[in-house]
């Protein structure tokens, strides 16, 4: 199994792009998740989606947007980029949601806002 | 939202073992505690998980008091490979325990 794959894995972006994170997930599972974590910090939640659907806000919403396309795939857009959203964005997802199971996790996108 | 705090950093030694405690005071009542582990340039990866009293598999033992207002991850005899970045979870009741913030966690740094 892939289990949740990213894509891409690095983006060099300007000031003012946009572009899309996409994320797939093969494990059947309900819940997906966006992260982000900057460098040296913590994960901080972006947007979160309990079922396919729906979707949440997390923490650190503004400025991004997501779609839950189906049960497999969750994409996280970033209508006009910022310097500030340099980060590693991290999608995750778990069977059943909530806190009682494992969260599977991707290698990350490594994205460069210059 | 059931907030976590854990120590910033600790260090320690090979062959030593490891406790890192977490706090979660608001925890609800059924919810469930889960530690993950990060590597640099890595997702992190899920260690174990628990809900009361005492856990243990292959990896890690977790200890969780009758109040379950703390935790406390267990490293028995770490090695230099067991440094990175260590998160306890819980989840927030009000979003039905769907929303899955991490707290700061808490880097390990294990020298010979």
């Amino acid at each position: 199994n892939a289990g949740v794959t990213q894509t891409p894995k690095f983006q060099v972006l300007k000031t003012g792009q946009s572009m899309t994170l996409q994320c797939a997930q093969d494990m059947n599972h309900n819940s997906m998740y966006w992260y982000r974590q900057d460098p040296g910090m913590g994960l901080r939640l972006i947007y979160y989606s309990a079922s396919e659907g729906t979707t949440d806000k997390g923490e650190v919403p503004n400025g991004y947007n997501v779609s839950r396309l189906n049960k497999r795939e969750f994409s996280l857009r970033l209508e006009s980029a910022a310097p500030s959203q340099t980060s590693v964005y991290f999608c995750a997802s778990n069977k059943q949601g909530a806190n009682t199971g494992e969260l599977f996790f991707g290698e990350g996108s490594r994205l460069t806002v210059l | 939202l059931a907030k976590t705090t854990q120590p910033i950093s600790m260090d320690s030694y090979e062959g030593q073992e490891v406790n890192i405690t977490c706090s979660h005071n608001n925890i609800a009542t059924n919810d469930y505690i889960t530690w993950y582990q990060q590597f640099p340039s890595q997702g992190p990866r899920f260690i174990i998980q628990g809900y009361k009293t005492k856990v243990t598999n292959e990896v890690a033992s977790l200890f969780i008091p009758a109040d379950r207002k703390s935790s406390t991850l267990s490293l028995p005899r770490v090695s230099l490979s067991d440094t990175a970045v260590y998160y306890c979870l819980v989840g927030d009741k009000n979003t039905g325990f769907q929303k899955l913030v991490f707290g700061t966690g808490t880097r390990l740094l294990v020298s010979p």
